[in-house]
């Protein structure tokens, strides 16, 4: 079956870095993406891995290792902002995402 | 109007209510999804439409009515729902359907049935 594994909740101090991580089991694997959601709104895309590496932008950075289905969401500096849901979603071999249920990030001063 | 649109925003109804939702997205896209997300639950994807040709029903009941007149705007139609259909409901579309491109998600709309 589909599984998308990530923590629950995290916490972490305003100016730290912190890591969410994810893995998955699919039917196929066609990339894997990261969205950010504050609570009441819509998510938004963060980032997008289909090949093994770090892919960085700004102070958000993500990894992928396909041959070991896991995925880390890294975020630096972080800032009060930064509190929200992080999902982590795979495309199946259908092209379908699935989706992880969300990590809720708690940043505190 | 950029981005993704959803109206309404919030809506209550009864088991026994007719009432429908919109998404309208002003990006050109080709691609619209429906998705149901329920508390502590991963989204769950429902309808996919690519060219206004709907391409993926996923076990959705059939009290969950989509349709897509154009490829800008979806609607999804809902009939004698049940309480554990309260979710919220989002509202997605991307340039290519199945491709690398990310889906840009619509503000949802908050539906409590009662």
């Amino acid at each position: 079956g589909q599984n998308i594994d990530q923590p629950t909740e995290m916490t972490a101090t305003e100016g730290a870095i912190v890591q969410i991580n994810c893995t998955y089991q699919t039917s196929g694997f066609n990339g894997l993406f990261w969205y950010q959601q504050h609570a009441g709104e819509a998510p938004t895309f963060l980032s997008y891995n289909v090949l093994d590496g770090l892919e960085e932008k700004g102070r958000f950075s993500s990894f992928l290792s396909r041959s070991k289905g896991y995925s880390y969401l890294l975020l630096k500096e972080l800032q009060m902002k930064d509190s929200a849901s992080y999902l982590c979603a795979v495309r199946d071999e259908t092209g379908k995402l699935i989706f992880g249920q969300g990590t809720t990030l708690q940043v505190k001063p | 109007e950029t981005g993704v649109t959803q109206t309404p925003r919030h809506l209550v109804m009864g088991m026994t209510n007719k009432k429908s939702l919109k998404c309208e997205q002003h990006l050109g896209h080709n691609a619209m999804y429906w998705y149901k997300q329920s508390a502590k639950k991963p989204l769950e994807l429902m309808f996919v439409y690519s060219l206004e040709e709907r391409v993926e029903n996923n076990s959705v009941p059939s009290r969950f009515s989509p349709e897509c007149p154009n490829s800008s705007h979806l609607f999804l139609h809902l009939h004698t729902l049940q309480p554990e259909d309260s979710a919220l409901y989002l509202c997605a579309s991307s340039q290519v359907l199945r491709t690398e491109y990310e889906q840009y998600f619509g503000p949802g709309t908050r539906l409590t049935v009662t």
